[in-house]
């Protein structure tokens, strides 16, 4: 079946530094969508990619989705406090009706 | 607009005993699932409903069973609850299949 891997599991940054998790597909995807989870909270989706190569930014956050459709992977440029949490993402491929999730990757910002 | 609502927010069991958890959508959405989250294991599909009057398997339904009761209610239900069902359960809806999911705030189960 399709699996997802995300790396790293978790990630300690201090809080200006720069901040990158990935994600990789055993199979190609037809779109990836990235989410963010607060502590205790619930996961909120942040962004949809979907044609190879597809680069987007959201303000300090940088997504990209592989020529493949295989890996994609999200950038935080200078981290503030407030980008603590679990990053997940989340693809399809063409032969899955449904999203399969990696299993996330915990940011933790020093001050 | 309140989005996906669950109840109960918290909930204690006894290993045997059975309990439904509840979820609505008032965003008109097609699809909705059902996931559970345990510590790094990310997000699981339970089940999912593509649309009204459908459902189906995701990736870990032994134990549990669903019902999409109209469009805005799909229900999850624990008949005979194991200590390995305590997890965070989250309820999600989408426009449609494959579309960004919206998730509700999430029942913390534990079962003893």
């Amino acid at each position: 079946g399709q699996q997802v891997m995300q790396i790293p599991q978790y990630q300690h940054v201090q809080e200006g530094e720069d901040f990158t998790t990935y994600c990789n597909s055993s199979t190609t995807l037809s779109n990836i969508q990235w989410y963010k989870q607060r502590p205790g909270g619930h996961p909120v989706f942040l962004i949809q990619l979907v044609k190879s190569g597809e680069v987007k930014k959201q303000k300090r956050l940088t997504f990209q989705f592989g020529e493949a459709k295989k890996n994609s992977s999200l950038h935080i440029t200078a981290t503030q406090t407030t980008d603590v949490g679990t990053y997940f993402c989340a693809g399809r491929s063409g032969s899955a009706r449904q999203l399969t999730f990696g299993s996330g990757t915990q940011l933790t910002v020093l001050p | 607009n309140a989005g996906v609502t669950q109840t109960p927010k918290f909930q204690v069991l006894k290993t045997g005993q059975s309990m439904t958890l509840q979820c609505a959508q008032d965003m008109n959405h097609n699809s909705m699932y059902w996931y559970r989250q345990d510590p790094g294991m990310g997000l699981r599909l339970i089940y999912y409903s593509a649309s009204e009057g459908t459902t189906d398997k995701g990736e870990v339904p032994n134990g549990y069973n669903v019902s999409r009761l109209n469009k805005r209610e799909f229900s999850l239900r624990l008949e005979s609850a194991a200590p390995s069902q305590t997890s965070v359960y989250f309820c999600a809806s989408s426009a449609d299949q494959g579309q960004p999911q919206h998730f509700g705030d999430g029942t913390r189960l534990s079962i003893l």
